[in-house]
């Protein structure tokens, strides 16, 4: 069984689309994350959740919204997508938002947008 | 702030070869470390950390890395490259305390020579 299995992993849209992307764990774990690689495969963290609270918000514009109906799932909703947004977009999960905690990753989703 | 440095962007060994990348970092309180690999098209696999333990700590697939408090360091090293050692590696940090985030390294990519 997949630990973080996220959906879809290859996506390809026009710009000013509005699409989401779904994430779940079954890990057990409380905290949630969303991270973004760029083209230059650089990392870095957007948004956090613990027990379905936001507990990290990046500086990420607001056309980005995550949601997390639980503490096993944790979507992003991005409106309006612009170029710039084509990226890799991993979820993550970890017991507890605390250092030292291993942070696992899902399979990532490739986003294009043209 | 939390930060780590890998310096140049591609190693290049022989099959056989030590393998030996540096990661480099910059903390006010103590670090949490982690080395992390990803293959292409995939995820991100924990491959080792250093949580104030054992200074020299042993991952998966036969990388080790110790931890340098003097030299600020956090190296990876393996003694001999496999062929399925290609692959991008990430060096990260995080710290003690609540609602801790990882931060990561720009990466190096890992190129193995039969």
């Amino acid at each position: 069984d997949t630990a973080v299995s996220q959906t879809p992993k290859y996506l390809v849209t026009q710009m000013g689309n509005d699409k989401s992307i779904k994430c779940e764990q079954n890990l057990g774990h409380d905290t949630m994350y969303w991270y973004k690689q760029d083209s230059k495969k650089f990392l870095k963290i957007m948004f956090s959740y613990n027990n379905k609270e936001l507990i990290i918000n990046e500086t990420v514009p607001n056309r980005f919204s995550p949601k997390s109906p639980d503490k096993a799932h944790l979507n992003l909703h991005i409106n309006s997508l612009e170029l710039g947004d084509s990226a890799v977009y991993f979820c993550a999960s970890s017991v507890v938002p605390r250092g030292g905690n291993t942070i696992y990753f899902g399979e990532g989703s490739w986003l294009t947008v043209v | 702030a939390q930060s780590v440095t890998q310096l140049g962007s591609h190693v290049s060994v022989s099959e056989g070869a030590l393998v030996l990348l540096r990661c480099n970092y910059s903390s006010s309180v103590p670090p949490y470390l982690f080395w992390y690999v990803q293959y292409p098209n995939q995820g991100l696999q924990l491959l080792l950390k250093y949580t104030s333990a054992a200074t020299l700590v042993k991952g998966i697939n036969g990388f080790e890395a110790e931890f340098k408090k003097s030299e600020t360091s956090f190296h990876l090293t393996k003694p001999s490259a496999h062929m399925s050692d290609a692959a991008e590696y990430f060096c990260a940090v995080s710290f003690t305390g609540a609602n801790s985030k990882l931060t990561f390294g720009k990466g190096i990519t890992l190129s193995v020579r039969p």
